[in-house]
């Protein structure tokens, strides 16, 4: 059973800091994706990686995929009041098998 | 483009009732999966189709949970003899049949939030 840590579990900063959130696995993954939701909602894809390395940006938000595939980060520049919700990050771990074992989430709160 | 629909959004049940979900995937996505989220966790595989073929199912999907997709394009999914346990948002996402950069990138709709009494 593959399991993916994500920390902080809880962030509370306030508006105009940096931030970054993690996501770790003991398996490699085949593809990872970063969601956020908000609360009654779904979650809303952000930014899918898949080579080792890979790094996204996606305006105030860059994501980095480990060299390895096993770990990744989500940093947030001058966090906005916006930018409050909770991020999931999912993976896959096998090619071909399309089920997405997602973490347990990071909630952010920026304060105003 | 219209996104991934779900109805009812939310339903109240009393323990021992059976309840239906409705999932309308996106147009052209032939993928379609259901998950789970309890509160306070990321959501959890239950079940996929692609097209109208069931291909997998978790360990968490009881005897008491079907999925169907008859025609390939809306599913549903039933619980029989809800019980309290089965409260959580049920979460429904689908996906294109070419990978976008190596990826099947999965879309969610708006969930349904079961509560049973």
């Amino acid at each position: 059973t593959q399991l993916l840590e994500q920390s902080p579990q809880f962030l509370s900063i306030q508006e105009g800091e940096n931030l970054t959130v993690y996501c770790n696995s003991s398996s490699v993954f085949s593809s990872l994706q970063w969601y956020r939701q908000e609360p009654g909602e779904g979650p809303v894809l952000l930014v899918t990686v898949v080579t080792g390395g890979e790094v996204k940006k996606l305006k105030r938000l860059t994501f980095q995929f480990g060299d390895a595939r096993k770990d990744s980060s989500l940093h947030i520049t001058a966090a906005q009041p916006g930018d409050t919700g909770l991020y999931l990050c999912a993976g896959t771990f096998n090619f071909g098998n399309e089920k997405l074992t997602f973490g347990t989430g990071t909630r952010l709160t920026i304060i105003p | 483009d219209t996104g991934v629909s779900q109805n009812p959004r939310h339903k109240i049940t009393k323990r021992g009732q059976n309840v239906t979900f409705r999932c309308d995937p996106i147009s052209e996505h032939n993928r379609l999966y259901w998950y789970r989220q309890t509160l306070g966790q990321g959501p959890e595989f239950l079940t996929y189709f692609q097209n109208e073929a069931q291909l997998e199912k978790s360990r968490l999907l009881s005897d008491r949970f079907s999925a169907e997709r008859p025609k390939g394009s809306f599913s549903t999914l039933e619980i029989q003899r809800t019980e309290q346990g089965d409260s959580a948002m049920y979460l429904c996402a689908s996906s294109h049949r070419r990978k976008t950069g190596g990826s099947r990138e999965q879309y969610f709709g708006p969930g349904t939030r079961l509560t049973v009494t």
